[in-house]
C-alpha cells in the first residue's frame, strides 16, 4: 500500500495547519498510524503514535487522528512556532511492511 | 539515555555487500523492543528495509528480502545490516532505530544520527 501526503503546507505562526496522510488500499483503521517530524540535517522523531498518542515532551499543539470515511490520517499543529517548521513524515503497516508517507514540508511564515 | 550509532563502510562498489553496525547504549538490546533498519535518499524517501528482535526473530521488506540480512550480537549490545548486490539506487542515509514496543507495529521511537552510504565504482 501507498501513504500519500501533501508535497508541501505553509501557515503563519499562531495559526493551525492540518496534514492529511491517505491510504491507498486497506483500512486506515485497521494499523496503527506514527507521524514523525524530521528537521533539516536531523534524524526524525516521533511526534504522533498509535493515531492520536502524544510521546512524553512533544507539546499539546499536535494532535492526530484517523477517518475511515476518507481512509486517512491527520496530523493537527496549533498555535504554530517558527520552530515546527519541518518536514513531517506518516507511517502505518500491513502484515508485511512498514511504510512511510513521501513526506510533507511545512513552511511556518 | 538510548543512544544508537551507525557505523560501517561510506562507500561501496556495485555488486558489491554494504554492511552497517548499529551499537546501543543506555538500553540493552534483548530488551522488549524490535531494532530496525530504515534509509532515506531524495529519490525514495523512508524506507523500511527490516527489524530484529533479540530472540533472532526478523521481518524484512518484501522489496529487499532477497537482498538483505539482519543480524544481532547481544554479547556486544549491537546489531548489523548486511545487503548484497548494491547499485547507485541504494546509495542513501541509513538510520537504525528502534521500535518503542515488542509487538509488530510499535512507532520508532529513538533514531541513530544516520550514516551515508554511496554506491559508486
Amino acid at each position: 500500500f501507498i501513504l500519500t501526503q501533501p508535497h508541501s503546507v505553509s501557515e503563519s505562526p499562531g495559526k493551525t495547519v492540518t496534514i492529511s496522510c491517505t491510504r491507498s488500499s486497506g483500512s486506515i483503521g485497521d494499523n496503527y498510524v506514527q507521524w514523525y517530524q524530521q528537521r533539516p540535517g536531523s534524524s526524525p522523531t516521533t511526534v504522533i503514535y498509535e493515531d492520536d498518542q502524544r510521546l512524553s515532551g512533544v507539546p499539546d499543539r499536535f494532535s492526530g487522528s484517523i477517518d475511515t470515511s476518507s481512509n486517512s490520517a491527520s496530523l493537527t499543529i496549533s498555535g504554530l512556532k517558527t520552530e515546527d517548521e519541518a518536514d513531517y513524515y506518516c507511517q502505518s503497516y500491513d502484515t508485511t511492511n512498514k511504510v512511510f508517507g513521501g513526506g510533507t514540508k511545512l513552511t511556518v511564515l | 539515555q538510548v543512544h544508537l550509532q551507525e557505523s560501517g563502510p561510506g562507500l561501496v562498489k556495485p555488486s558489491g555487500t554494504l554492511s552497517l553496525t548499529c551499537a546501543v547504549s543506555g538500553v540493552s538490546i534483548s530488551s522488549r523492543n524490535w531494532w530496525s533498519w530504515v534509509r532515506q535518499s531524495p529519490g525514495r524517501g523512508l524506507e523500511w528495509i527490516g527489524e530484529i528482535y533479540h530472540t533472532g526473530s526478523l521481518n524484512y521488506n518484501p522489496s529487499f528480502k532477497s537482498r538483505v540480512t539482519v543480524s544481532v550480537d547481544k554479547s556486544t549490545n549491537q546489531f548489523s545490516l548486511n545487503l548484497t548486490s548494491v547499485t547507485a539506487a541504494d546509495t542513501a542515509l541509513y538510520y537504525c532505530a528502534r521500535a518503542r514496543n515488542d509487538w509488530y507495529g510499535g512507532t520508532f521511537d529513538y533514531w541513530g544520527q544516520g550514516a551515508l552510504v554511496t554506491v559508486s565504482s
